[in-house]
This record gives structure tokens, C-alpha cells and sequence, in this order.
């Protein structure tokens, strides 16, 4: 069975200070994708970062960034210089080939402060 | 915006009674996925549809049906409700091919309470 840990429940931070959200995943199967996930107060979840097993490239995106790291199953996520905007709950999620149900964490509450 | 509307946004039911919450899925997409978030936790898993039919299915009761229409839009359905499925129910869409798995759109879902 597969199993998504994000041990942090909440985290508070102060505009422009870095943070990084960690996500720790479990599964047997060899062909996997691992997402990430934004929930705003509205509840649509919003799509951030799809990786593939296959690719373990970290991979930037103006102030947000990932590091995939098969040798821990860890898939963290950084927000450079946090902004008000980024108070959200972030799921990370995991789902094996086609067709297959997407396994997500329970959550890490992020309060940017100004 | 994702394009995947849900309706309604928001209901009040008392247990024992059925309610049936549907979907539109963005276009193009042909799964549709329906997850049910209890406060402060992740989305649970309930069941996919592809191309009509149920293509997996979560930890969840038979009271917990579905369908997918030739639009590809959805409806879930719960029978019999009892206090702990008041929830979000979030709907996703996705295009999946056996190559590849797409990321979900979900929509801003239907908030359940039962009393």
C-alpha cells in the first residue's frame, strides 16, 4: 500500500523568510508520480508540481522549488522569500500507474505572517 | 480556474437521509474522481469513473455510488447518511492514458454537513 507523511501539521513563518515543506512517501512499486498541492481558504485544491519515478531533476519555479530525492522517498517543496499569498494547506500526493487513485498526505498548514 | 464545477456548493441534511452532489468535469478529460476531505485531514479516495464505468474504488461503503455520463460528468451519491460523512466532497478530472497520469483538476467542492 502506499502512504504519504507530511510530519509538519502547521508552520508559521514572517513575509520573505524561506520555508520548506517536507513530504515523505511510501510505496513498493518502482513507477510512481508524486504531486504537490495548494488549498486556499476557497477549498480548490490547486495543482503545483508533477514528477514521474523517473526523473529525480529538482526543478524551480519562479519563488517555489522541489527536490526529489529517491534515496530518502522524500519530495520537499521551498518557497523563497514567502509572501502573505502562500498562506495555504499544501498536500503532497502519491498515485502508481494509470488509472490508479492518488494517495495524499494529511497536510501542512502554512500562516505567512506580515 | 479549472473548469471543473460542482453543485451544490453547499448542503445541510439530517441522518438517514440520501443526497446526491454532481460534477463537471473540464473539457477534454476523461476520468473523473470523486475524494472526500473531513476537516483538517487529506483527501480520502472514494471511487474514479473512466468512460462510464467504475475504474477503482476507495475504502468506502456500497451507500457510496456513482455515475459518469457520455458528457463525462459525474454524480455521487449517498444513501443512508450518517454524522461522519459530513465533509468536503471534492471532484477531480483528469486525462489519463496508459502512458502517462495526469494531473487532477478538482473543483471547490460540496460542503456536507448531517445533523
Amino acid at each position: 500500500a502506499q502512504k504519504v507523511t507530511q510530519a509538519q501539521t502547521e508552520i508559521s513563518v514572517v513575509e520573505k523568510e524561506d520555508v520548506t515543506l517536507d513530504c515523505v512517501y511510501e510505496t513498493r512499486d518502482t513507477t510512481y508520480y508524486l504531486f504537490w498541492y495548494k488549498q486556499p481558504p476557497s477549498g480548490e485544491l490547486v495543482f503545483l508540481i508533477r514528477r514521474n519515478s523517473f526523473d529525480e531533476q529538482n526543478e524551480i519555479s519562479g519563488r517555489y522549488s522541489w527536490n526529489f530525492q529517491k534515496s530518502t522517498s522524500s519530495f520537499n517543496f521551498t518557497i523563497t522569500a514567502s509572501q502573505v499569498v502562500d498562506s495555504a494547506v499544501y498536500f503532497c500526493a502519491l498515485t502508481l500507474n494509470y488509472g490508479q487513485n492518488f494517495v495524499f498526505g494529511p497536510g501542512t498548514r502554512l500562516s505567512v505572517l506580515p | 480556474e479549472t473548469g471543473v464545477t460542482q453543485s451544490p456548493t453547499h448542503l445541510i441534511k439530517t441522518r438517514g437521509q440520501q443526497v446526491t452532489l454532481r460534477c463537471s468535469s473540464q473539457s477534454g478529460h476523461n476520468t473523473v474522481s470523486w475524494y472526500q476531505q473531513a476537516l483538517g485531514q487529506g483527501p480520502q479516495f472514494i471511487f474514479q469513473y473512466y468512460r462510464e464505468e467504475e475504474n477503482g474504488r476507495g475504502n468506502f461503503p456500497p451507500r457510496f455510488s456513482g455515475l459518469q455520463f457520455p458528457n463525462y460528468s459525474s454524480e455521487l451519491n449517498v444513501n443512508a447518511l450518517e454524522l461522519d460523512d459530513s465533509a468536503l466532497y471534492l471532484c477531480a478530472s483528469s486525462l489519463s492514458t496508459f502512458r502517462d497520469t495526469g494531473e487532477l483538476f478538482f473543483g471547490e467542492g460540496s460542503r456536507l454537513t448531517v445533523l
